[in-house]
């Protein structure tokens, strides 16, 4: 059973870099059935998307985070990872990697999510 | 970006009552090319991930109860319970994935009365 885990430090300086890890499990991160990515939630609110990597190494960030982004995949640990720079306190949110479905160039919507990961950006 | 606006914010409905949620977006998420929408629907719990319960507007993901029915096309969806139980306390979220950036809707929260 395909399963996603999430790590990385719950602390991160202001302006500094916050990255992520997302561990996958039970199957292939290099499935063509597969594409990944992030979405997170700041306490208390609502979602935001944040980015996609598709099958094939195509990636999509989300504008708002205004070029601060990158997601990759390393395939021989099947492990999906996010750096996000330059961070503030508006960046404090739960980030969760997930899952979705993708069929012969139709992608549907995440299906599988990871537990989250909280991060908070605080001196 | 396409907006998604969920109504009402929240509700309060009485066990083995119905519940209904709408949401609205702000252009239409039906591919024309497959006569699909792009609209799915997730419930969460607190402490807990969305767990995706609807998608295509009104496909059951596998092992979702059938109280949960969706529907709706182009602009215009509705999440329905159709009797609530005391689990189905959580916030419920309507998500386009038509376009580029996904979006989601502000969620609404769904209470006993």
């Amino acid at each position: 059973q395909l399963q996603l885990q999430e790590s990385g430090p719950g602390l991160v300086n202001p302006s500094e870099t916050l990255s992520l890890s997302c561990s996958v499990s039970g199957g292939s991160i290099s499935s063509s059935r597969s594409y990944w990515g992030w979405i997170r939630q700041p306490p208390g609110k609502g979602l935001e998307w944040v980015g996609i990597f598709y099958f094939g190494g195509t990636t999509y960030y989300n504008p708002s985070l205004k070029g601060r982004l990158t997601l990759t995949v390393d395939t021989s640990k099947n492990l999906l990872s996010l750096k996000l720079r330059s961070v503030t306190a508006a960046d404090t949110s739960m980030y969760f990697c997930m899952r979705g479905s993708h069929d012969n160039g139709d992608y549907g919507p995440s299906d599988l999510w990871g537990q989250g990961a909280l991060v908070t950006v605080s001196s | 970006d396409i907006v998604m606006t969920q109504s009402p914010d929240s509700l309060a409905v009485s066990l083995g009552e119905r519940a209904t949620i709408n949401c609205k977006s702000s252009q239409s998420v039906l591919y024309s090319s497959n006569n699909k929408n792009y609209l799915a629907w997730y419930q969460q719990k607190p402490g807990q991930p969305p767990k995706l319960l609807i998608y295509w507007a009104s496909t059951r993901e596998s092992g979702v109860p059938d109280r949960f029915s969706g529907s709706g096309s182009g602009t215009d969806f509705t999440l329905t319970i159709s009797s609530l139980q005391a689990e189905d306390v959580a916030l419920y979220y309507c998500h386009q994935y038509y376009n580029l950036p996904r979006t989601f809707g502000q969620g609404t929260r769904v209470e006993i009365k």
